[in-house]
């Protein structure tokens, strides 16, 4: 059974690093055929796409927070973790991470069950 | 990059067919799989559809998704509505600068 699951802090101030991490179970995180990506959604907003990671370390960022995001993992752990550069209460959200599989096409097939950010101070 | 369009929301009565519209602004839609998502209130996603219309085990036949290059857009459509589809739906589509695009998502009512 594919599991993610989330974690890190629930409460961040401004100006703050977040550190995100999820953790999987049921593949792993060497499998060729998958990665692992990082999405969040504020409150009643819509989801947005924001790092992905596959087996060889090909990462990505979404370019508009680029200079904010670092993505890695380590697959002894089955750990990737997400880090956050300056919050802002703007960046309030839910943070999911989900699993990518990697056909002729690439697609999400299981999602954690979120963990919700507040920045505030 | 491209932005993909949704209406806000939908709604139909249980029994019934709706169709959700997913417009892709640039580019062709056929160029890249579009995957679409369900979340109901307070939970995350889950996978729907992928590469245009393939369903994940476990997911009723009742949805099924489609693309249309003449309008540039794909679709999930759901029949046979329950109480239980009652939720926001996403579509999402790969883009070549390595990166995902997610619709602003619908907000299906089954009344």
């Amino acid at each position: 059974q594919v599991t993610l699951k989330e974690s890190g802090p629930v409460l961040v101030k401004p100006t703050e690093t977040l550190t995100l991490t999820c953790t999987v179970s049921g593949f792993s995180l060497s499998n060729a055929r998958m990665g692992v990506t990082w999405i969040r959604q504020p409150p009643g907003k819509a989801l947005e796409w924001l790092a992905h990671i596959f087996s060889n370390d090909e990462k990505s960022c979404s370019t508009s927070l680029k200079s904010r995001l670092t993505i890695s993992k380590d697959t002894s752990k089955s750990q990737v973790v997400l880090t956050m550069t300056n919050m802002d209460p703007v960046d309030t959200a839910t943070y999911y991470c989900a699993r990518i599989i990697l056909r002729g096409s690439r697609y999400f097939d299981s999602w954690g069950q979120g963990t919700l950010v507040t920045v505030s101070s | 990059n491209f932005m993909l369009t949704q209406p806000h929301s939908v709604s139909e009565s249980p029994g019934k067919t709706v169709t959700i519209s997913c417009t892709r602004s640039s580019g062709s839609i056929a160029s890249n799989y579009v995957q679409w998502y369900q979340q109901r209130p307070g939970s995350s996603p889950t996978t729907m559809i992928y590469e245009n219309k393939q369903r994940p085990s476990g997911v009723p036949d009742r949805f099924s998704g489609s693309i249309d290059s003449s309008s540039n857009s794909a679709s999930l459509t759901i029949s046979g509505l329950k109480t239980e589809d009652e939720a926001d739906y996403y579509c999402q589509s790969y883009d070549s600068n390595n990166s995902w695009v997610f619709g602003g998502g619908t907000k299906l009512t089954v009344l």
